[in-house]
């Protein structure tokens, strides 16, 4: 099976720190997503990457980065958190031979709250 | 523009059949999947159907596909108590690398004792 491994169930920080979400994949998919899920807004894509060292925005990446430095391994990074960047954060990975078909397998998610 | 709608809530009792109903806009969608998530978890892969199949029956549940109206649901057979959870249907939007999975707003399943 495949097992997407998100570092915290719940993590609490304070406005303006620098906080880091860290997500593992141990399938060697080439495809990695981060996304925040709000309610009356659903999921919605913040960023992926289809190979290491490779990014691209999704359709709300401000106030967000990311580093893929190693394939199984991919970083969300709120360079200085805000309150309205609380929220459920949920981490995906797809194999990527083919693009973007394949199935995306997800984190159980980080429910962050920053205070 | 690319959009999945579904409605927001069904309510069912246990033993019944639940069908969950979903629409979405990309004719060119090659699969179309349905997720499962349970209260406080991430989203789990429930089935997927290739847009050139119809119908696919795994144990409970059963996908069908009417391309022609961009209409999917998922109808899960004897639902039972531990079937309560959100289900999301979603589409490929666009292809190979520029492809993106696009997510309906998700259906609530209450199932009554």
């Amino acid at each position: 099976d495949v097992k997407v491994t998100q570092s915290s169930r719940y993590l609490v920080k304070r406005t303006g720190e620098k906080v880091f979400l860290e997500c593992v994949q141990d399938m060697d998919h080439e495809n990695m997503f981060w996304y925040r899920q709000d309610p009356g807004l659903g999921l919605r894509l913040i960023y992926f990457s289809y190979d290491v060292k490779m990014k691209e925005k999704g359709d709300i990446p401000e106030g967000y980065s990311v580093s893929r430095e190693k394939k199984e391994r991919f970083s969300l990074i709120l360079e200085s958190a805000s309150t309205n960047q609380t929220s459920m954060y949920l981490c995906a990975s797809s194999f990527g031979a083919q693009g973007f078909n394949q199935p995306q397998h997800f984190g159980d998610g980080t429910r962050l709250s920053i205070l | 523009g690319e959009d999945v709608e579904q409605s927001l809530f069904l309510s069912v009792r246990e033993g019944d059949s639940s069908v969950i109903n979903c629409t979405y806009t990309d004719s060119s969608s090659t699969y179309l999947y349905w997720y499962k998530q349970e209260p406080g978890a991430g989203l789990q892969l429930l089935t997927y159907i290739f847009s050139n199949m119809d119908m696919k029956q795994d144990q409970r549940l059963t996908v069908l596909l009417n391309k022609k109206d961009k209409h999917l649901s998922l109808r899960i057979a004897d639902t039972q108590t531990g079937d309560s959870a959100i289900y999301f249907c979603a589409e490929i939007f666009g292809s190979g690398n520029t492809g993106k999975l696009i997510f309906g707003q998700g259906t609530t399943l209450q199932v009554k004792p």
